[in-house]
Formats: C-alpha cells, structure tokens, sequence
C-alpha cells in the first residue's frame, strides 16, 4: 500500500467545516483512498472512499486533486462528536486483488482532529 | 440496523490464565477479521475468516492465540496462558463481500483486555 502522510493534530470550532489534508504521491493507478476515524475508547469508523472523483455521503465529502497525489476530507460542519483521530489509508480493494491479502487494514499515525465549542 | 458486537467489553484477567473474546459480526456479513490495538499504537492484524474459505491466521501472534468461526456467523478468539503483551483493545470487523459498497469493513466496540 501507499505511503500516507498526515498532520499530527488539527483544531476546528464547532460548527465550521474541518479539511483534514493527506499526501499519498506514491499512489497508483489502481488504489483508493479510505478514511476511517476513530474516536476515543471505540472502535474505527469508516467514513468514505474514492478513486478520482470526488465523493460525497451523508458524514463527509472526499476532494482528490486531479493527479491523486493528495486528498482532502471535508467534515462540512464539525460538531463536537466530531473529535477523533482520522486515518488516511491507501490500499487497493480486495476485490481487485484476488489471492491477495489487501483486506488487511493498517493505520498510520491519523490526524487528531479536536472540535471546539 | 445493529452493529458489530464484541463480549466482554473489559476483561480482567491474570497472567497464565485463559481469555475468550466474542464477536457477533452484521447479520449477513460474510468477511470476518481480527485486529488488536495496543496503547497508541496502530491496528495490527489477527485473523481473518471469509465465508468457508480457510481462514488467514497469517497475523497471530503466537500458538496461543486461537480463533474459530461457528456456522459462518460468530467468532471466538481464545488466547491461551495469556501474557502481559497480549494486553490490548482487540476489535472485531465484518464486511459483506468483495463489492465497491459492500468490502467496507465494519469495526464492533472492541475488548479491552488487561493482563496482570
């Protein structure tokens, strides 16, 4: 899988939309980009994924610059529940990988995203 | 509709003894996966069961951790002569199948595991 790379730590207030950036320039042809998050003492969340276009659900919307070398994560009004460590994850699906063992999740460091009141 | 469930939530245990983790993965769910998670740390893979396929035990740690998947549907997760190591928050994940809306992997609340 790609090589993400993510700030450490972002602050948001409350009610303001969050972009949480992530650089993935090793991407290739047939990789996606997943979000996950995490809040504390839970289990991961999935949050959305794409390949090139831009992507939109009812949690997020998923902005993949036109050469995929980055992505940006749009939370369009943060709340307070909102506060999570949000991982960036490259990988190809495990559908196009048969015999493969893609289903694997890793996570890196994230991106600790703090909402503020 | 409800989640991935795991039992117990906490578990006590002391160093030598036996643990049993259940996982109760989404009804219909076909993929089954094992992760743990120590403090601060990253998902580290376990197991993995996809219907009645053999399962891939290519991430357990040791011969004392053990999994099975009865009748396609719950899983259990036995570590054996437990260790302070093996304390961890061991999650639980389904997903449908290989499909673009349906490999999303669905992760339950996790086991919190403390061996003394």
């Amino acid at each position: 899988d790609a090589k993400t790379t993510q700030p450490p730590s972002m602050d948001c207030a409350e009610g303001r939309a969050a972009n949480l950036p992530c650089n993935h320039s090793t991407i290739s042809g047939n990789e996606y980009v997943y979000w996950y998050r995490q809040i504390h003492s839970q289990g991961p969340q999935y949050i959305i994924h794409g390949l090139k276009n831009n992507e939109t659900n009812e949690m997020a919307s998923l902005i993949i610059t036109e050469d995929r070398k980055s992505s940006t994560l749009i939370l369009p009004h943060a709340t307070l529940r909102d506060t999570a460590v949000y991982y960036c994850i490259v990988r190809v699906p495990p559908r196009l990988n048969s015999g493969g063992s893609n289903y694997k999740l890793t996570f890196g460091k994230g991106t600790l995203l703090t909402v503020n009141p | 509709g409800a989640g991935v469930s795991q039992s117990p939530s906490n578990k006590v245990t002391e160093k030598g003894k036996d643990v049993e983790l259940r996982c109760d993965p989404i009804s219909g769910h076909t993929a089954l996966y094992w992760y743990r998670q120590s403090l601060g740390q990253g998902l580290e893979f376990l197991i993995y069961f996809q219907g009645n396929s053999a399962p891939d035990k290519s991430g357990l740690p040791s011969d004392r951790f053990s999994a099975e998947r009865t009748g396609g549907s719950v899983s259990t997760l036995t570590i054996q002569r437990t260790q302070q190591e093996d304390s961890a928050v061991y999650l639980c994940a389904s997903s449908r199948s290989f499909s673009r809306t349906q490999e999303t992997q669905y992760f339950g609340p996790g086991t919190r595991l403390l061996v003394l």
